[in-house]
């Protein structure tokens, strides 16, 4: 069955340092992946999405990668912040046999210390 | 401004009692969907519509029912809530326009007790 893993449960880092966040998948063919970002108590917002034949896309101070031969994605945030403490979830889609599913990850818990 | 609301935001129940949570859209969108989050278990799609009167089961359905009459409305159903449909629920709309970016709404907090 189709299956989404991002590396940990939560990733403690400190502020300045480069976050690198892992999202990796199995039985599937995803059109595109796209990362999304959550707070407690609040529903996921979409950051960025990227096409199977893209290799990285760039949003300020966000970096995403794909590579459809690893089956796998790295969300890269640089000269982290505490506010970007958060959850962050990955999530596949245009794949299998609906084209209009998105399956999402369990998501990673990161920290930001100061 | 453009936004998914999700009503009621909390509710406490008992088991068996029929309960709906609304969910709407203004943003015109084609499609919508139901979550469920758990922990460990992410985000897991309980049903979604991609027009007005078609809908089509995500992989958790069961002890769920929706309706799409109106674009903009999506209500999820529980006709007999158990304990183990305790969870936060999300509605989400997209449009394929946008690369299927998904707006979510701000959550259903749902104890069946």
């Amino acid at each position: 069955s189709q299956k989404i893993e991002q590396n940990s449960e939560a990733l403690n880092i400190q502020e300045g340092k480069t976050a690198t966040l892992t999202c990796n998948y199995t039985n599937y063919s995803p059109a595109y992946l796209q990362w999304y970002r959550q707070d407690p108590g609040r529903g996921p917002v979409f950051l960025l999405l990227i096409r199977e034949n893209e290799k990285e896309k760039r949003k300020e101070r966000l970096k995403v990668t794909f590579d459809t031969t690893l089956k796998q994605s790295l969300f890269h945030i640089t000269a982290s912040q505490p506010a970007d403490s958060a959850t962050y979830l990955c999530a596949l889609g245009g794949g299998g046999s609906s084209a209009s599913k998105i399956i999402f990850g369990s998501g990673t818990r990161l920290s930001i210390r100061p | 401004e453009a936004q998914v609301t999700q009503n009621p935001r909390y509710l406490i129940t008992v088991t068996g009692k029929k309960l709906t949570v609304t969910c709407s859209q203004n943003m015109n969108h084609e499609y919508m969907s139901w979550y469920r989050q758990d922990p460990g278990l992410g985000l897991r799609q309980i049903y979604y519509s991609m027009n007005v009167e078609v809908t089509d089961k995500g992989d958790v359905p069961e002890g769920y029912k929706v309706s799409r009459k109106e674009k903009r409305n999506f209500p999820l159903i529980l006709e007999s809530p158990s304990p183990n449909q305790t969870s936060l629920y999300f509605c989400a709309s997209r449009t394929p326009e946008r690369l299927n970016e998904q707006f979510f709404g701000p959550g259903t907090r749902l104890t069946v007790l």
